[in-house]
């Protein structure tokens, strides 16, 4: 099973900070996931990256397959952006597989 | 385009009793994938089923059942419920599997008293 760990669990940024988020991973994988989950408990998909590097307006997902490892950036970060960031990766690595997640990262931003 | 929808929204049981929760696809998906989240263990894989087939089941007991509807529709069923069971329960699709996008539902708030 695959051991998806991130951090740092909480983090409290001022708004305009850089924000990054970090995600490891054990298995190789086919493709790993970066999530958004507001308050409520809806989820959003925000990215889904199997290598390189993906961007979408203010945010900024990247990947190292060798490394088994993965980074959220957020530039320019702002209230509304302050929510729970879930990594996932297939649970044994295979395309099938359904997801294993990270334990989440609960971001504050800070006006 | 409809997104995933999930019924009922909330739900309140008794320990011992059972529990079916529906999810409705976006029209055209054909992988339906079901989570379970609580504020212990956070996000936990249950099963996946694709095409009427259960292709992949995480680390549940066997109380944990679902199905999948010709129509892609899917329900999972929770028997003899335990007061553990309490969680947020969602359901992601995709067309062909977890591999890709996953678009989530709004989730059904399980609590067992």
């Amino acid at each position: 099973k695959n051991e998806v760990e991130q951090s740092p669990q909480n983090l409290t940024a001022q708004e305009g900070e850089f924000i990054t988020i970090n995600c490891s991973y054990s298995v190789g994988i086919s493709a790993l996931h970066w999530l958004q989950q507001h308050p409520g408990g809806g989820i959003v998909s925000l990215f889904m990256l199997s290598s390189g590097k993906k961007k979408h307006g203010r945010l900024i997902a990247t990947i190292n397959i060798q490394e088994k490892h993965s980074s959220l950036h957020i530039t320019a970060s702002h209230p509304r952006d302050s929510a729970v960031y879930i990594c996932a990766a297939p649970y044994s690595g295979g395309g099938a597989d359904g997801l294993t997640f990270g334990k989440g990262t609960h971001l504050i931003i800070q006006p | 385009k409809a997104g995933v929808t999930q019924t009922p929204r909330y739900l309140i049981k008794t320990r011992g009793q059972q529990v079916t929760l529906s999810c409705s696809p976006i029209s055209g998906h054909r992988s339906v994938s079901w989570y379970q989240q609580t504020p212990g263990q956070g996000l936990q894989f249950l099963f996946e089923y694709f095409s009427e087939t259960q292709r992949n089941k995480g680390n549940f007991p066997g109380r944990f059942s679902g199905r999948q509807f010709s129509n892609s529709r899917s329900e999972m069923n929770v028997s003899t419920l335990e007061l553990g069971d309490s969680a947020l329960y969602l359901c992601a699709s995709s067309l062909m599997g977890p591999a890709e996008t996953q678009y989530f539902g709004p989730g059904t708030r399980l609590l067992v008293l």
